[in-house]
């Protein structure tokens, strides 16, 4: 079945700096690839997604890119703020089934202040 | 704004026991999902349903079973409780078809002594 490698597992950086968080997957027929943020205490919020006949999309701060021929994509977070901090996942849908998304093991990110 | 409710944040049980957990969505979702997470496996994907009495096995299956009697409500259900059971459980809700938004409860964390 499909499977999602996610990393780095954990990731420290200063205010301001940017922050990148890669995954790759495993099955070519996977097309949509969303990124979920999980604050603590609090189930996992969408702050991204993008699909396979796109190679990058930006939301302010936030921005996602997909290389479809490694089968890899990319969080890119510019000007980071304290309450990036947070896990992050990202996901690919399931080979069997597009219903099923198929998760990484997460990224544990602090924003020093 | 989607709201899933899952009916306990923490849960305390004994070994052996029947353990029932709720999840409630308001936003006419025809898919749910339950997901266990757990340190630096991610989130894995226990069983999904796509229609009320419609359930697919997930990845880990095992040890459990779900019940979707009304379409705003998924249970999943423990038969007999273990301790490799003791974890973090979330329910997810999305639109019909695939490629859509999940929409996350806040999570149960089950400890099983």
């Amino acid at each position: 079945g499909e499977n999602v490698e996610q990393h780095p597992s954990t990731l420290s950086v200063q205010e301001g700096d940017s922050a990148v968080i890669k995954c790759t997957y495993s099955d070519s027929a996977s097309n949509y690839f969303p990124w979920y943020k999980q604050e603590l205490g609090k189930g996992p919020q969408l702050i991204i997604d993008i699909r396979s006949n796109v190679g990058e999309k930006k939301d302010q701060r936030i921005a996602v890119t997909l290389n479809k021929t490694a089968k890899h994509f990319s969080l890119h977070i510019t000007e980071t703020q304290p309450e990036d901090s947070a896990v992050y996942f990202c996901a690919a849908t399931g080979v069997d089934s597009s219903y099923k998304l198929i998760f990484g093991s997460g990224t544990r990110l602090l924003v020093r202040p | 704004d989607v709201k899933v409710t899952q009916s306990s944040r923490y849960l305390v049980k004994r070994t052996g026991e029947k353990v029932f957990l709720e999840c409630v969505q308001d936003m006419d979702h025809e898919n749910m999902f339950w997901y266990r997470q757990d340190p630096g496996l991610g989130l894995r994907l226990i069983y999904f349903s796509y229609d009320v009495k419609m359930k697919e096995k997930g990845d880990i299956p095992e040890g459990y079973s779900v019940s979707r009697e009304k379409k705003e409500r998924f249970s999943l259900i423990l038969e007999s409780a273990s301790t490799n059971q003791t974890s973090m459980y979330l329910c997810a809700s999305s639109l019909y078809g695939t490629n859509t938004e999940a929409f996350f409860g806040q999570g149960t964390r089950l400890t099983v002594v």
